[in-house]
């Protein structure tokens, strides 16, 4: 399967401490998208990394590329009890017309 | 306008019935998506419209039929459902350069949650 692989799979901590996501992924890839997804709800673009790139910011929001190790990390600061959602990478498939999302991370702000 | 918008918000159907989900982006992009999401899965593609051409299906039962009778619009027919078949339906749209060579920002529609008894 193509599918990447996110760790950890649910993640809690306080508000204004930092959250950090990280995803595997298995082929050669064009770019690297996060998304988030409140619960029940449709998924929203957060930030998208080319695979020449190796950091990029957006925000709170900081995504790093290491496509040596065909992974990536997506680290929220400060976050706040409304980062609360799913947290998905999505990783394309070089000369494929489609995303793969991988597992998700679920994480939880308390207030 | 950056809003994709899914009908009906929730559906409950029997295994009898045939129903459509509809899908509407006003954002001029070319490429139209049909995902199936279940409680604590990532989405899984079902179809891809190409210039209101379907370009992927990945292996999904006939008894899901999509259409995209123009480059707004994306409909799901639904027939012969299965209890299996109860999900989360997400619907999204991209600009669709055609060039297939990578993938852009998808932008996502609410979905719609569906219950088959």
């Amino acid at each position: 399967s193509q599918q990447g692989e996110e760790d950890p799979q649910a993640l809690s901590i306080q508000e204004g401490e930092n959250a950090t996501m990280n995803c595997s992924y298995k082929t050669s890839i064009n770019n690297l998208q996060w998304y988030r997804q409140n619960s029940g709800r449709g998924l929203v673009h957060l930030i998208l990394i080319r695979s020449n790139e190796r950091e990029k910011h957006s925000g709170r929001l900081r995504v790093t590329l290491d496509t040596s190790k065909k992974s990536s990390s997506l680290l929220i600061t400060a976050s706040r009890a409304a980062d609360t959602a799913s947290y998905f990478c999505a990783t394309d498939r070089t000369g494929f017309q489609k995303l793969v999302f991988g597992t998700g991370t679920r994480l939880l702000v308390s207030p | 306008d950056t809003e994709v918008t899914q009908t009906p918000k929730h559906l409950v159907m029997g295994m009898t019935n045939k129903k459509s989900l509809k899908c509407e982006q006003h954002m001029g992009h070319r490429a139209m998506y049909w995902y199936k999401q279940k409680a604590k899965k990532p989405p899984e593609l079902m179809f891809v419209y190409s210039y209101e051409k379907l370009s992927i299906n990945e292996s999904v039962p006939s008894r899901f039929s999509p259409e995209c009778p123009n480059s707004s619009l994306l409909n799901l027919h639904l027939h012969a459902l299965q209890p299996e078949d109860s999900a989360l339906y997400l619907c999204a749209s991209s600009q669709g350069r055609g060039s297939g060579d990578f993938q852009e920002t998808q932008y996502f529609g609410p979905g719609t949650r569906l219950l088959v008894l």
